[in-house]
């Protein structure tokens, strides 16, 4: 596609709900991260894959988030029993890889009540 | 691990006036990324500095990087409303297999008619 897809734009659940944020990346592009951004501050990186395999996964805050991205393409980020401080714009990106422009997704916004 | 800072957080100034924002990070970095963010939207890739002493212009923006120093500068020349928006410096930490940014914590920036 022409950019960083991400899809829902926006996700109301209730507080205990399991949730899934889809991205779909640049065509072509081998690698993808997931920020998570709250109103007032700069993107939090979450998880960075290289492919199918996540390389880096350090800033996934707990166990009850987790991503996949089983074709090395679309990925789904996955948070269980949310929280109401799993507010927060989830950002996905992807590029060419290393020292690369990464371009950003519009957001998923979830907002759990 | 790399911490990157912004200052100044908020910038009013009037149109036609230049002014410049700074980015300090803390380890050697080889590259440093500027976005730019309007309010409710993601994050739009507005330069990638790859070395040091790297300066890249678009239009009234203009950004250097300085490794031996650590500091990279956003300089906004004769400005105009349209640059109203929140800017993001974030640079890269790597070791082993990551490829993740760290982003300041933004510079709001209002120019007033």
């Amino acid at each position: 596609g022409a950019g960083v897809s991400q899809t829902p734009s926006n996700k109301v659940t209730e507080k205990g709900k399991y949730v899934e944020l889809r991205c779909d990346p640049i065509s072509g592009h081998t690698a993808l991260y997931w920020y998570r951004q709250s109103l007032g501050q700069g993107p939090e990186f979450l998880i960075y894959f290289q492919g199918t395999g996540a390389a880096d996964d350090s800033g996934l805050p707990n166990d009850r988030f987790f991503a996949v991205r089983p074709e090395g393409s679309v990925s789904t980020l996955k948070i269980q029993r949310t929280e109401r401080g799993d507010s927060a714009v989830y950002l996905c990106a992807s590029s060419l890889g290393h020292g690369n422009t990464i371009y950003f997704g519009e957001g998923s916004w979830l907002t759990v009540v | 691990e790399l911490k990157v800072e912004q200052n100044p957080l908020f910038l009013s100034m009037q149109e036609g006036k230049n002014y410049t924002i700074y980015c300090n990070y803390s380890t050697t970095s080889d590259r440093l990324y500027w976005y730019r963010q309007d309010p409710g939207k993601s994050l739009e890739s507005l330069f990638v500095l790859l070395s040091n002493g790297a300066v890249k212009q678009e239009g009234r923006l203009m950004a250097s990087l300085d490794t031996k120093a650590r500091l990279s500068t956003l300089h906004i020349t004769a400005a105009v409303h349209d640059l109203s928006a929140t800017y993001f410096c974030a640079g890269p930490t790597y070791g082993g297999a990551t490829n993740k940014l760290i982003f300041g914590t933004g510079t709001l920036l209002a120019v007033q008619p």
